[in-house]
């Protein structure tokens, strides 16, 4: 199985800035997923990063607000901009291998103060 | 538009109890896929299991097996054996197979699970 490593695990951030959030993976991988997992809730999708193309958002999430890059088939960021405390989250990406077999990063545990 | 239906949001277990977790689905596509994922306190999403909706047989992994029930539209996940580990929340989630949207994911609202000594 494929090996999803995100970075930052966790982190605390001030009102007003921005995060980039890292995802790897292990192998070459056509669509990547970005999760939102607010407190004490489900997971709901940001956004699908297809390499070299713009990501596509989901209705309530905007490029301006979660700007996502994919330069190439192993990677994704995405950054929350201007954050403030209703942003505090788990941040979760994810990678489409084939039929069955979705895996997830360790997921992004920000904290806006 | 696709939605997951976890009823449970939670339970208490036995250890080494078995215990099944309801998860019920709406969608008016053909092809589809289940999964369920554990979480734990830390966060991560933890792969348990798939079902197709084309796959005759259910489907199992280890102490995981996928009761499902296409008539239903009910795919319930049945822990054997429990063990203290188990405790964590567990996700029921759909998939749509859309070539050009990918194979994105709907969750449902989660059950968590406490599994008792």
């Amino acid at each position: 199985s494929a090996v999803i490593s995100q970075k930052p695990s966790r982190d605390i951030c001030q009102r007003g800035t921005s995060l980039t959030i890292q995802c790897q993976v292990d192998s070459q991988v056509t669509m990547m997923f970005w999760y939102r997992q607010q407190p004490g809730q489900s997971l709901t999708l940001i956004a699908t990063a297809n390499q070299g193309s713009e990501a596509t958002y989901e209705s309530g999430f905007v490029i301006d607000k979660f700007p996502i890059s994919r330069p190439n088939l192993t990677f994704s960021t995405l950054t929350v901009s201007n954050m403030s405390p209703e942003d505090s989250s788990i941040y979760l990406c994810s990678a489409d291998l084939r039929a069955g077999e979705l895996f997830f990063g360790e997921g992004s545990r920000l904290t806006v103060l | 538009a696709q939605k997951i239906t976890q009823t449970q949001p939670g339970m208490f277990v036995q250890e080494k109890e078995a215990v099944t977790l309801d998860c019920t689905y709406d969608t008016s596509d053909q092809s589809y896929g289940l999964f369920w994922y554990k979480q734990p306190s830390s966060g991560e999403m933890i792969f348990l299991i798939y079902q197709g909706s084309y796959d005759e047989q259910n489907a199992t992994e280890g102490r995981y097996s996928l009761n499902f029930q296409k008539a239903r539209k009910s795919a319930n996940l049945v822990i054997s054996a429990s063990q203290l580990g188990d405790s964590a929340m567990y996700f029921c989630a759909m998939q749509q197979m859309i070539k050009a949207a990918g194979n994105k994911l709907t969750f449902g609202g989660g059950t968590r699970v406490l599994v008792k000594p």
